[in-house]
């Protein structure tokens, strides 16, 4: 069936550093790939999207790509701040039933 | 704008015993809304799919008869988890997607459900 592979599963990065999270879809039908942030005990954030017609969307430190011949997309953080550490997941929809499809997740540590 | 609200934000409740969830949109019609499962330290599952006024559609391995919504309004779906046993404790969250922004889907704060 349809699925998204995501990685890593726990990232430990030094402040100020660079993270990358990367996911992986099947479904080529796909073309709505959100990213959430999700704190303990908290509902998922929507950070950032992209649909299927763009390849790139930046907002201040984070930023998507999203390779479509290869079905994958990513998560870049950029200057990373004590308050991005989190648990962070990617989705995959379509909009033949717009339901998301979501990674495993990545459990997002930042070291001071 | 797009605020779901969920309630109760947490209830213990016996086994045995049944527990209504409630979930909606604020300030938004919901065409469809999702309820999802989350145990500790995984990634949110989706256990079913309901629109207004029609039935819900479950995923595989998810009983309906146990987990009942019911997705009454455009702005109001339940779930009941029904004779709820101690496995049934979870995280659960509902969603709804609206009519501007197709794809999006907008979270309710979820409620910790411990069954004793």
């Amino acid at each position: 069936g349809e699925n998204v592979e995501q990685h890593p599963s726990t990232l430990s990065v030094q402040e100020g550093d660079s993270a990358v999270i990367k996911c992986t879809y099947s479904d080529s039908a796909s073309n709505y790939f959100p990213w959430y942030k999700q704190e303990l005990g908290k509902r998922p954030q929507l950070i950032i999207d992209i649909r299927s017609n763009v390849g790139e969307k930046k907002d201040q430190r984070i930023a998507v790509t999203l390779n479509k011949t290869a079905k994958h997309f990513s998560l870049h953080i950029t200057e990373t701040q004590p308050e991005d550490s989190a648990v962070y997941f990617c989705a995959a929809s379509k909009n033949s039933n717009y339901q998301l499809i979501w990674g495993a997740g990545t459990k997002l540590i930042i070291k001071p | 704008g797009a605020v779901v609200s969920q309630h109760p934000s947490w209830v213990i409740c016996k086994s045995g015993t049944s527990v209504k969830i409630e979930c909606r949109s604020l300030d938004f019609q919901a065409t469809t809304m999702f309820w999802y499962r989350q145990f500790p330290k995984q990634s949110l599952m989706l256990m079913a799919t309901s629109n207004e006024g029609s039935k819900a559609t479950y995923e595989q391995g998810v009983e309906k008869d146990k987990f009942l919504i019911n997705h009454a309004s455009l702005t109001l779906s339940t779930l009941t988890v029904t004779s709820a046993h101690p496995e049934d404790s979870s995280f659960y969250i509902c969603s709804a997607r609206g009519q501007t922004r197709e794809n999006e889907q907008y979270f309710g704060p979820g409620t910790r459900l411990t069954v004793t």
